[in-house]
């Protein structure tokens, strides 16, 4: 049984560019949750996608922004870089939200440098 | 692999001793609370969970307590492995309605062979 699986594992981007990060949750999860951890520090929560809509959001600008497909694989989608958005991009799957038991399992991340 | 303990408080203890690592909270609204470890180069991975109706709960090797008085909460590790060094993380969410997720600034533990 695969875990949840990011894409890609590294990734460099120049300032104003826009990138897309990609994440299979685990086999019978259907909520996807993205973060963002910078060099030194906890993850930062971005935002959950439940149901193919954003449920809950960080304190994240606009530019960040996400989609949930039927298969319940995400996307994240950050436009106009800036030097501060290099981080490690982690994505976490988890049942339902509401469930009596909640236990998120991350990714690996995708290592996003910007230049 | 990448170190994700950079700037980070580190705890120090020899192989086999107990190790304690502290957490302050910052939601008196939060009701479920977690513990992760994260090795250099990996997502944070799942310790154990404690709901705020509780005070203590323990796991194999690993010990967490609560106290919501003053929104303290910490992990015990007792004879402490090797592999048990690694970066922890606390967390906080609501378990309510959809989650989201807070962490504590971590805390780097390294275990002295």
């Amino acid at each position: 049984d695969a875990g949840v699986t990011q894409s890609p594992t590294h990734l460099i981007k120049t300032r104003g560019q826009q990138v897309t990060l990609r994440c299979s949750p685990k086999s019978g999860h259907d909520t996807v949750s993205w973060y963002q951890q910078a060099l030194g520090q906890g993850p930062q929560f971005i935002f959950q996608y439940y149901e193919e809509e954003e449920r809950q959001r960080g304190n994240f600008p606009d530019r960040f922004s996400g989609h949930q497909f039927p298969n319940y694989s995400s996307e994240l989608n950050v436009n106009a870089l800036l030097l501060g958005d290099s981080a490690l991009y982690l994505c976490a799957s988890s049942s339902a939200p509401g469930q009596e038991f909640y236990e998120q399992y991350f990714g690996p991340g995708t290592r996003l440098t910007v230049t | 692999g990448e170190s994700v303990g950079l700037h980070l408080p580190t705890l120090s203890v020899q192989e086999g001793d107990n190790s304690i690592i502290n957490c302050a909270y910052s939601n008196s609204a939060s009701d479920y609370f977690i513990w992760y470890k994260q090795e250099s180069g990996k997502g944070p991975q799942f310790i154990i969970d404690i709901r705020s109706n509780m005070d203590k709960r323990q796991g194999q090797r690993v010990t967490v307590l609560l106290n919501k008085t003053v929104k303290h909460l910490s992990l015990q590790i007792a004879a402490t492995q090797p592999g048990d060094s690694a970066v922890y993380f606390c967390a906080e969410t609501y378990s309510g309605g959809y989650q989201k997720v807070t962490f504590g600034t971590g805390t780097k533990l390294q275990v002295i062979p």
